[in-house]
């Protein structure tokens, strides 16, 4: 079975644009969450979704949303992006969301803001 | 604000040694506990979860839990120049996701 995937691999933006991440979970988890991941630090929650509801949202500016989509995927935007966006996106994906559940990362998509 | 602490290295152990990882978290109410593995440019790598107190073995690796001192373990036996990478603790899930340390950045001397 395919792992979590995420489009693109890599993308470059200049200050104030928008930005939209992709992800696909594993087949048959129907969870997702999105992180972000600075240089040097460890990742950041960013979203939870489950069942194309959110679920759970980190410390970040109403900037950054989120969505599900019935087959589970997901898409992560960002507008008005800032030089302190570029960080390293990541998705998880999990069967069902909960303490007990583990996370499965994706390759992430590397985000740079110039 | 839930916190998750790491030394960050470098942790320099020779090869063939047993390398220890350790992580202090702040949230009393955490009842999840993971490592992953990162390697330089890649995305982290699912390595043990433990729920419970006590030790959880997996192959070349053991996680430790002591929830009373809020301290969690990685021991990797047998290191190889392949473990070298960035490890990184998370505790919790649910609605607040995972909280992630610095990562402590483990280098395996041949």
């Amino acid at each position: 079975d395919a792992g979590v995937t995420q489009s693109p691999t890599h993308l470059i933006k200049t200050r104030g644009q928008q930005v939209t991440l992709r992800c696909s979970p594993i087949s048959g988890h129907k969870s997702v969450s999105w992180y972000q991941q600075v240089l040097g630090q460890g990742p950041q929650f960013i979203f939870q979704y489950y069942e194309k509801e959110e679920r759970g949202r980190g410390n970040f500016p109403d900037r950054f949303s989120a969505r599900q989509f019935p087959n589970y995927s997901s898409e992560l935007n960002v507008n008005a992006l800032l030089l302190g966006d570029s960080a390293l996106y990541l998705c998880a994906s999990r069967w069902l969301w909960g303490y007990t559940d583990t996370q499965y990362f994706g390759p992430g998509t590397r985000l740079t803001v110039l | 604000q839930k916190e998750v602490e790491q030394n960050s290295g470098p942790l320099s152990v020779p090869e063939g040694a047993i390398a220890s990882l350790n992580c202090t978290y702040s949230d009393r109410g955490s009842q999840s506990f993971f490592w992953y593995r990162q390697y330089s440019g890649k995305s982290p790598e699912l390595i043990m979860f433990i729920y419970s107190n006590g030790d959880k073995e997996d192959g070349r690796f053991t996680a430790q839990l002591n929830k009373a001192s809020q301290y969690v373990s990685l021991l990797i036996r047998d290191s190889q120049p392949s473990d070298s990478a960035t490890y990184l603790c998370a505790v919790g899930g649910g609605a607040d996701g995972l909280t992630f340390g610095k990562g402590t950045h483990l280098i395996i001397q041949p």
